[in-house]
C-alpha cells in the first residue's frame, strides 16, 4: 500500500530534551516537506526536500533541523525543543515539485513540550 | 509572499443541501496545480480535489466540483448534495515561489446539520 508513516504518532517531552520525529514513504517521491498545524494558522512549512542531499527551509524552520540521506527517509529534529513548538506535525511527500503535483501526507505527529 | 486567503473560518449546511467554500490565492507561477483538502476530526490530510490551472475546465469529483477563475485567483469549492461525513476542516492550497513549497489557507470548518 502506497503511504506516508511517521513515528511516533505522539510525544510527549520536556524543554530542551533532543528529538526526532521519523518519516518515510514508500512510492519512490522525489519531494518530501514538513508541516506544523496549530489553531488558526493553517499549514506552515518548515523545510522540503526536493531530493537526496536537497534540502531547503520553508517558512517557519527555527529550531528545526532535517536531513535527507536516503530517497524515502525524511527525518525532522528538534535538538533542544521549546513549548513554543507544541504542535501536530505532518509530513508529506510529492513525486517532484509540491505545487505540480499532489502531496500525499502521513498521519500527523502530535508533539507537547512541557 | 505567496498567500491563500479562506475568508469563511466557519461555515454550516443542512444534509442534503449544497455550500461552496470560497478560496483566493497569489502565485506567480503560469503552470501550477491547485488543491482542496479535507481533514476530518482523525486529523488525516485528505485530497478532496485538484485542479491544473492551464485546463479551463473545473474539475470535478463526484459530489465535489470546484469553481476556478484563473484571471481573478478564485478557487472555491462545491460541495453538493452534502452528507455527515463531510463535515470536516477545509484547506485550500496553492504553490508558493518556483512550485517548491505549497501554501495553505488557514481552513474553513464546515459544520453538516441532519
Amino acid at each position: 500500500e502506497a503511504q506516508v508513516t511517521q513515528n511516533p504518532r505522539y510525544l510527549i517531552t520536556v524543554t530542551g530534551k533532543k528529538l526526532t520525529v521519523t518519516c518515510s514513504q514508500n512510492m519512490n517521491h522525489e519531494y518530501m516537506s514538513w508541516y506544523r498545524q496549530d489553531p488558526g494558522l493553517g499549514l506552515r512549512q518548515i523545510y522540503y526536500s526536493m531530493n537526496v542531499e536537497v534540502t531547503d527551509k520553508g517558512d517557519v524552520p527555527e529550531g528545526y533541523k532535517v536531513s535527507r540521506k536516503e530517497k524515502r527517509n525524511f527525518p525532522l529534529i528538534l535538538e533542544s525543543p521549546s513549548p513554543n513548538q507544541t504542535s501536530l506535525y505532518f509530513c508529506a511527500s510529492s513525486l517532484r515539485l509540491a505545487g505540480k503535483q499532489t502531496q500525499y501526507f502521513g498521519p500527523g505527529t502530535r508533539l507537547l513540550v512541557l | 509572499a505567496q498567500t491563500v486567503t479562506q475568508s469563511q473560518p466557519e461555515m454550516s449546511v443542512q444534509e442534503a443541501e449544497t455550500v461552496t467554500l470560497s478560496c483566493t490565492y497569489d502565485t506567480s507561477e503560469s503552470d501550477y496545480y491547485l488543491f482542496w483538502y479535507k481533514q476530518p476530526p482523525s486529523r488525516q490530510m485528505i485530497l478532496v480535489i485538484r485542479q491544473e490551472a492551464y485546463k479551463q475546465q473545473n474539475a470535478t469529483e463526484n459530489r465535489f466540483s470546484v469553481n476556478f477563475q484563473k484571471a481573478a485567483k478564485s478557487f472555491s469549492l462545491k460541495i453538493s448534495d452534502s452528507q455527515l461525513g463531510d463535515a470536516a476542516m477545509y484547506f485550500c492550497a496553492s504553490p508558493g515561489a518556483g512550485s517548491y513549497q505549497l501554501t495553505f489557507g488557514k481552513g474553513t470548518k464546515l459544520s453538516v446539520i441532519p
